[in-house]
């Protein structure tokens, strides 16, 4: 039943080893979105896919990379961990660009630690 | 440029009081606004959304929102808290135009804890 998945729901990484997490949907939305947050701050959103053509936010590290593989996946990938990238990871869908029925389904959230 | 504020970090009320949540949002031309709540290590749920049309929205669990254009607020309200309502909520915009169509921008959160 679940719509929006997110793998894992906690992930240990170390300081500076690469991490992939990972988005699945089963809504066959065209619009997916990766957001970051930290505690007690705004959701921030990283990037999005819009079909295959792939938007990254002006201020999105490039440390932070996207791969969209086909409708269904799109996966987070962190090059270079840093202790500032320890946050919950928000996956998001959305069926067209506006969205306009439901706004955004979210996953549950994967919370990274950096240690 | 586009934000969405929500003054106040806590609100606290007792079971069965009336609660409000408030917003104000800043941006050009004219949003879409919606409420969203976050249960503790899971996602975000749609509340519910301002598109057009009648000011005064309702949305899951008993909760409404009233968009006011000329003091730019969407504040939720719900006439009877529920402990169970005790979650983090957060306000968004979304713009239908422009370079940034489609984005989802969100205050920072406001933490409602409803005591019995």
């Amino acid at each position: 039943d679940a719509m929006v998945i997110q793998n894992p729901r906690y992930q240990v990484t170390q300081f500076g080893k690469p991490v992939t997490l990972s988005c699945s949907q089963t809504l066959n939305h065209n619009v997916m979105y990766w957001y970051q947050q930290k505690s007690s701050q705004a959701p921030k959103l990283l990037f999005h896919y819009y079909d295959k053509d792939f938007n990254n936010e002006a201020d999105t590290p490039d440390n932070f990379q996207s791969r969209r593989p086909n409708t269904s996946f799109c996966f987070l990938d962190i090059r270079s961990p840093g202790l500032g990238d320890a946050a919950m990871y928000l996956c998001a869908t959305s069926r067209d660009l506006v969205g306009q029925l439901d706004g955004y389904t979210f996953g549950s959230g994967t919370r990274l630690t950096v240690v | 440029a586009q934000s969405v504020a929500q003054p106040e970090d806590q609100v606290n009320v007792a079971e069965g009081n009336p609660l409000t949540v408030k917003c104000t949002y800043s941006v050009s031309g004219n949003p879409y606004l919606f409420w969203y709540v976050q249960y503790p290590n899971r996602g975000l749920q749609f509340l519910l959304k301002y598109i057009t049309g009648d000011n005064l929205v309702k949305g899951s669990y008993g909760f409404e929102a009233e968009f006011n254009k000329s003091q730019t607020s969407f504040h939720l309200k719900k006439p009877s808290a529920l402990v169970s309502d005790s979650a983090l909520y957060f306000c968004a915009v979304m713009l239908g135009r422009g370079s940034t169509l489609g984005r989802l921008y969100f205050g920072r959160g406001t933490q409602l804890t409803v005591w019995p």
